[in-house]
């Protein structure tokens, strides 16, 4: 198993470009979340799902889109990059039973210029 | 309104001897907590975890415990190895009213563990 898999792993964007960042994982976890991690600080929740079709703005949303088609991928766009949203981002998965760990990809770092 | 907190940015610890990381949070809504550790360039990855109706928690070298009505938890490492060096972040979790859980992590501390 792959589990949580992560791209691009670096990417450098000019302000106003937009992107998505692809996250797909192969447990058939239904909850799938976005975190995104600014030097020095820990990581805050953007986005999370509870399964295919449904989605929640988490604490920092603002500038940010997703979408879940399918229990595997849960991509976050990204539409006019901000050098505010230079960020590493992390995508996350759990399986749907109370108390357990969420899961994560190896990250996106992210550069707004 | 950081609501876990983790005030020591680094400790260095020799090899063999316990290494403590320390977290304080505020919410009591946070039902279950976890450390996570994580090296330059990758993701965190989980180590130990406590529910908050336990105050202790054991995995070989890792222990996690809880001080509830202190709002304090900490990651005992014995004996610690030099693979040990990496950022351990602490992180509380509380259920989201559509389901799910949110985690709120602390800031990390790097441990250094020196021969």
């Amino acid at each position: 198993n792959a589990g949580v898999t992560q791209t691009p792993k670096f990417r450098i964007l000019k302000i106003g470009q937009s992107m998505t960042l692809q996250c797909a994982q192969d447990m058939n976890h239904n909850y799938m979340y976005w975190y995104r991690q600014d030097p020095g600080m820990g990581l805050k929740l953007i986005y999370y799902s509870v399964g295919a079709g449904i989605t929640d703005k988490g604490e920092v949303p603002n500038g940010y889109n997703v979408s879940r088609s399918t229990t595997e991928d849960f991509p976050l766009r990204l539409e006019l990059a901000a050098p505010s949203q230079t960020s590493v981002y992390f995508c996350a998965s759990r399986v749907d039973t109370s108390n357990q760990p969420q899961h994560f990809g190896d990250g996106t770092r992210l550069s707004i210029l | 309104d950081q609501q876990v907190k983790q005030n020591s940015p680094s400790l260095s610890v020799q090899e063999g001897r316990i290494s403590i990381l320390n977290c304080d949070y505020t919410n009591s809504m946070f039902d279950y907590f976890l450390w996570y550790k994580k090296y330059p360039a990758e993701g965190p990855t989980f180590l130990i975890s406590i529910s908050s109706i336990k105050d202790k928690n054991e995995d070989g070298r890792f222990t996690v415990f809880l001080n509830k009505s202190a709002k304090h938890l900490s990651l005992h490492i014995v004996p610690s190895q030099p693979g040990d060096s990496a950022v351990y972040f602490c992180a509380a979790s509380e259920v989201l009213t559509g389901g799910g859980n949110k985690l709120t992590f602390g800031t990390g501390t790097q441990l250094k563990v020196e021969l």
